[in-house]
């Protein structure tokens, strides 16, 4: 999808552990986003960034971490799991401003 | 705030009727945009069209047109002779300005589950 590359598809994680979805572009766009999609909800946007090494907080952050230390990666974390992030996670990247997002496959996490 | 509302969440119909999605938006701001995504029962999300805040004109693409009206604030798409493979939920999106005047974020409406039926 666009050059965008989330991993893994699928997780099942305990409560309070922790992991890190992956997001990798090959596009170079420099804006690069995380939305969560829970049923009947829309996309609630978690975190942004606008370049490498700047980051911003979204619509939902708390329980989250992200970095973005190349233009390519935009890791996002989770350090201790809860059930209320159970979601399905995008992330999307962006040419540039009033640009459409362009979206990765998409992350199934369940937190039991 | 930003807000994007899309009223219907679901609408069904017989294959080959002709459908409207209605998408209400609000902002404070004069210039912003306007997309469609589609995310079909896969689960990918699938840009559709975008449209800015100075171009009223209505589009067609195929059996697709969008109808964008300022005065009513919304932005309605209608799929003609609706097809099976047109089932799918679909979003309605804002851009956001942030205090700086850069238009970074989008803002989701909830979407409207589509069902179209043989």
């Amino acid at each position: 999808n666009a050059g965008v590359t989330q991993t893994p598809k699928f997780r099942i994680l305990k409560i309070g552990q922790s992991m890190t979805l992956q997001c990798t572009q090959d596009m170079n766009h420099n804006y690069m986003y995380w939305y969560r999609q829970d049923p009947g909800m829309g996309l609630k946007l978690i975190y942004y960034s606008v370049g490498a090494g700047i980051t911003d907080k979204g619509e939902v952050p708390n329980g989250y971490n992200v970095s973005r230390s190349t233009t390519e990666d935009f890791p996002l974390r989770l350090e201790l799991a809860a059930p209320s992030q159970t979601s399905v996670y995008f992330c999307a990247i962006r040419r540039r401003e009033n640009s459409p997002l362009h979206f990765g496959n998409g992350t199934r996490l369940t937190v039991t | 705030a930003q807000k994007v509302t899309q009223a219907q969440t679901e609408i069904s119909v017989v294959e080959k009727e002709d459908v409207t999605l209605d998408c209400v938006y609000e902002t404070r701001d004069t210039t912003y945009y306007l997309f469609w995504y589609k995310q079909p029962p896969s689960g990918e999300l699938v840009f559709l069209i975008r449209r800015n805040s100075f171009d009223e004109q209505n589009e067609i693409s195929g059996r697709y047109s969008w109808n964008f009206q300022k005065s009513t604030s919304s932005f309605n798409f209608t799929i003609t002779a609706s097809q099976v493979v047109d089932s799918a939920v679909y979003f309605c999106a804002l851009s956001e300005t942030n205090s700086g005047g850069s238009n970074y974020k989008l803002t989701f409406g909830k979407g409207t589950l589509l069902t179209v039926n043989p």
